[in-house]
C-alpha cells in the first residue's frame, strides 16, 4: 500500500504567527494531485488545498500555500498569519500510484492555535 | 446547498447486529467512498465506487459491504459488527476521483459493544 507520512503528530503556534506542516508521500506517477485537509472539532473534513504534481508553482488559497517538492516527495503546508479558528486536525492525502480512485491520507498533525 | 449526508450521526449497537449507514450526494457526482478514521492512523479507504453498480475494495474492506444501486446513494454495511469495528466513519463524493479530491459527510461516530 501507499504510503502518506506526517512526522509531526502535535504542533503548537501562536496567534499571527506562521506555522508549517510536513508531509511525505511516495509515487511512482509522474503527474498526480496532492492534498491537504483541516478536521476541526466539529469532525467535519475540509479541503485546505489541491496541488497539481505537473505544475511547478506552489498553491495558494489564501492564508495556507504548500511548499512543494517534487524529486523529494515532500508537500508541506504552510500557514501564515495562523487564526485561532486554525486550530484542527491537519491531514495529507495522496493517491495510489496506480489507482487514482484509492486514496490514502497521512495520520495527521494535531495544530493548536495559542492566543 | 450542495452536500454529502450521512446518517445517523451516532450509532451505538451490538456484537452481531446487522446495521447499515446511509449515504447522499445531492451533487450528481460519480465517484463516492467509504473511510474510517481511528486515532494515530489517520482516514483509511473502506469502498469506493466510480459509478452506479461499479464498486471496488479500498486498504480495509474485510467486514464491510457496500451497494450503488443509484448514482446519488452509497449505503455501508455492516452484516456481522465487532467491537474492532469501532470507529468514525466517513462517507465522500468526488466529481473526479482523487483528482479533484473528495466532499466529505459529516461523520457517523459508531460504537460495537
Amino acid at each position: 500500500a501507499q504510503t502518506v507520512t506526517q512526522s509531526q503528530p502535535e504542533m503548537s503556534v501562536q496567534e499571527a504567527e506562521t506555522v508549517t506542516l510536513s508531509c511525505t508521500y511516495d509515487t511512482s506517477e509522474n503527474n498526480y494531485y496532492l492534498f491537504w485537509y483541516k478536521q476541526p472539532p466539529s469532525r467535519q473534513m475540509i479541503l485546505v488545498i489541491r496541488q497539481e504534481a505537473y505544475k511547478q508553482q506552489n498553491a495558494t488559497e489564501n492564508r495556507f500555500s504548500v511548499n512543494f517538492q517534487k524529486a523529494a516527495k515532500s508537500f508541506s503546508l504552510k500557514i501564515s498569519d495562523s487564526q485561532l479558528g486554525d486550530t484542527a486536525m491537519y491531514f495529507c492525502a495522496s493517491p495510489e500510484s496506480l489507482n487514482f480512485n484509492k486514496f490514502y491520507f497521512g495520520s495527521g498533525t494535531k495544530l493548536n492555535v495559542k492566543p | 446547498e450542495a452536500q454529502v449526508t450521512q446518517n445517523p450521526r451516532y450509532l451505538i449497537t451490538v456484537t452481531g447486529k446487522k446495521l447499515t449507514v446511509t449515504c447522499s450526494q445531492n451533487m450528481n457526482h460519480e465517484y463516492m467512498s467509504w473511510y474510517r478514521q481511528d486515532p494515530g492512523l489517520g482516514l483509511r479507504q473502506i469502498y469506493y465506487s466510480m459509478n452506479v453498480e461499479v464498486t471496488d475494495k479500498g486498504d480495509v474492506p474485510e467486514g464491510y459491504k457496500v451497494s450503488r444501486k443509484e448514482k446519488r446513494n452509497f449505503p455501508l454495511i455492516l452484516e456481522s459488527p465487532s467491537p474492532n469495528q469501532t470507529s468514525l466513519y466517513f462517507c465522500a463524493s468526488s466529481l473526479g476521483g482523487a483528482t479533484y479530491g473528495y466532499t466529505f459527510g459529516s461523520g457517523t461516530r459508531l460504537t460495537v459493544v
